[in-house]
């Protein structure tokens, strides 16, 4: 079945870092592919998709691309900030007779201080 | 317009008892999901409904179910509660203009004792 495989945390970088939380993805087909973000004691906030291959999906300063060569959706900031801090799902659409369900990864918890 | 809603935010239990969660979804989307959310196995797809009918079912045991209103919002039930069933339960809501995203609630925490 269709699985989402992304990188294990927590992660800790400091303020203005740089950051990479890779995903890889095995399916039948072309999913959509998303990243939605959990802050604590909350539920997941979308925070970027894309649709097909080579889409970049960008939102508040992070980015992701659809790489269909490398089953890739790989997420990224140029400069955390303290206030990334949360954990960060990447998931893909999964459609079965007209219902489409979400698949996710298990999580990487990011930390991120001043 | 306002987001997913989901009602209580918390809930204790006992082993043996039965449980329902409520759901209401974005103005306009039709389609209702319900995810487990768990340290061990993470998130996990439950169901899915759309115009009071489930589409899609996860691979829970028959104690799990649910339902939907013909106004989308949508309601699960979790009958002879177990100690694993702790657990964060999400509801996500979609369709009309956002099309295949699914917009979440802020969960339900159920603590089974």
């Amino acid at each position: 079945g269709n699985s989402v495989t992304q990188m294990e945390g927590p992660v800790t970088l400091s303020e203005e870092a740089f950051l990479t939380i890779n995903c890889t993805y095995t399916a039948t087909g072309y999913p959509s592919l998303f990243w939605y973000v959990q802050y604590p004691g909350e539920g997941l906030q979308l925070l970027l998709k894309a649709t097909k291959a080579d889409d970049k999906g960008s939102n508040k300063g992070f980015e992701a691309t659809y790489r269909k060569e490398t089953t890739s959706f790989h997420l990224e900031k140029g400069s955390v900030q303290v206030s990334d801090s949360a954990v960060y799902f990447c998931a893909l659409s999964d459609i079965q007779g007209g219902s489409e369900k979400l698949v996710f990864g298990k999580g990487t918890k990011l930390t991120v201080n001043p | 317009k306002a987001g997913v809603t989901q009602t209580p935010r918390y809930l204790i239990k006992t082993r043996g008892q039965q449980v329902t969660l409520s759901c209401s979804p974005i103005s306009g989307h039709r389609s209702v999901s319900w995810y487990q959310q768990t340290p061990g196995q993470g998130l996990q797809f439950l169901f899915e409904y759309f115009s009071e009918t489930q589409r899609n079912k996860g691979n829970f045991p028959g104690r799990f179910s649910g339902r939907q209103f013909s106004n989308s919002r949508s309601e699960m039930n979790v009958s002879t509660l177990e100690l694993g069933d702790s657990a964060l339960y999400l509801c996500a809501s979609s369709g009309g203009a956002s099309g295949n995203v699914q917009f979440f609630g802020p969960g339900t925490r159920l603590t089974v004792l």
